[in-house]
């Protein structure tokens, strides 16, 4: 168990339809970033959060959004899904700042698989 | 895109040290070498990182190049459980977070 917990561990969903993946950070850190992984992309990062606040965007489509709540979990929302959607969703989270994140890494949950059918 | 460039794949013994390389020739001066390995379809794992200087902990060595431009990430002794695709990231730790190459994908051999 990395403290990173991510819910739910699998969601089949039809195209058209609108899902909320949940990141709950390990406790203490403040950010949390998001990353997509599909069979011919990798791991791509998507967005980051830090206490509440976006601090970076990277390759999410305008159909995604994501958001960071006062407890510091956050939720990515992704609307009018795709086949394409269809893909292994990481969060990871970090103590915060980016000299404390250079000394510590990132430590990632084990992922939410969306299935678009 | 990533900046590093990582053999594609990797046969290792079991019991036998595994050396991965990683070439990250335009890394800054601020960036730290990252190391991460992600088990089938696993959250990646972080293993190590490093600055300039030579690193070791329970899971693995890293060696640096003193030029920067290579590293070298070595499990001293190689199980069937290291089967993974490993990932060589160099990084400055900011707000864009981890930009994740194709890595190594080593197979320990029984």
């Amino acid at each position: 168990d990395s403290g990173v917990t991510q819910t739910p561990k699998h969601l089949i969903t039809a195209t058209g339809q609108r899902v909320t993946l949940r990141c709950s950070p390990r406790s203490g850190d403040l950010s949390v970033y998001w990353y997509q992984q599909s069979l011919d992309q990798g791991l791509q990062f998507l967005i980051h959060y830090y206490n509440g606040e976006e601090r970076a965007k990277g390759n999410i489509l305008e159909r995604f959004s994501a958001q960071q709540f006062p407890d510091l979990h956050s939720e990515l929302n992704l609307s009018s899904l795709e086949l394409g959607d269809s893909a292994l969703y990481f969060c990871a989270s970090s103590v915060g700042s980016a000299s404390w994140e250079a000394n510590y890494g990132y430590t990632f949950g084990s992922g939410t698989r969306l299935t678009v059918v | 895109d990533a900046k590093t460039t990582q053999p594609p794949s990797m046969d290792c013994a079991e019991g036998r040290a595994a050396n991965l390389p990683c070439n990250h020739s335009t890394i800054s001066g601020n960036e730290y070498v990252y190391w991460y390995r992600q088990i089938h379809s696993q959250g990646p794992q972080y293993i190590i990182h490093g600055l300039k200087n030579n690193e070791t902990n329970e899971m693995a060595s890293l060696i640096i190049t003193e030029d920067r431009k290579s590293s070298t990430l070595i499990l001293p002794h190689a199980t069937l459980r290291d089967t993974a695709v490993y990932y060589c990231i160099d990084s400055g730790g900011g707000a864009d977070g981890l930009t994740f190459g194709k890595g190594t994908h080593l197979i320990i051999q029984p």
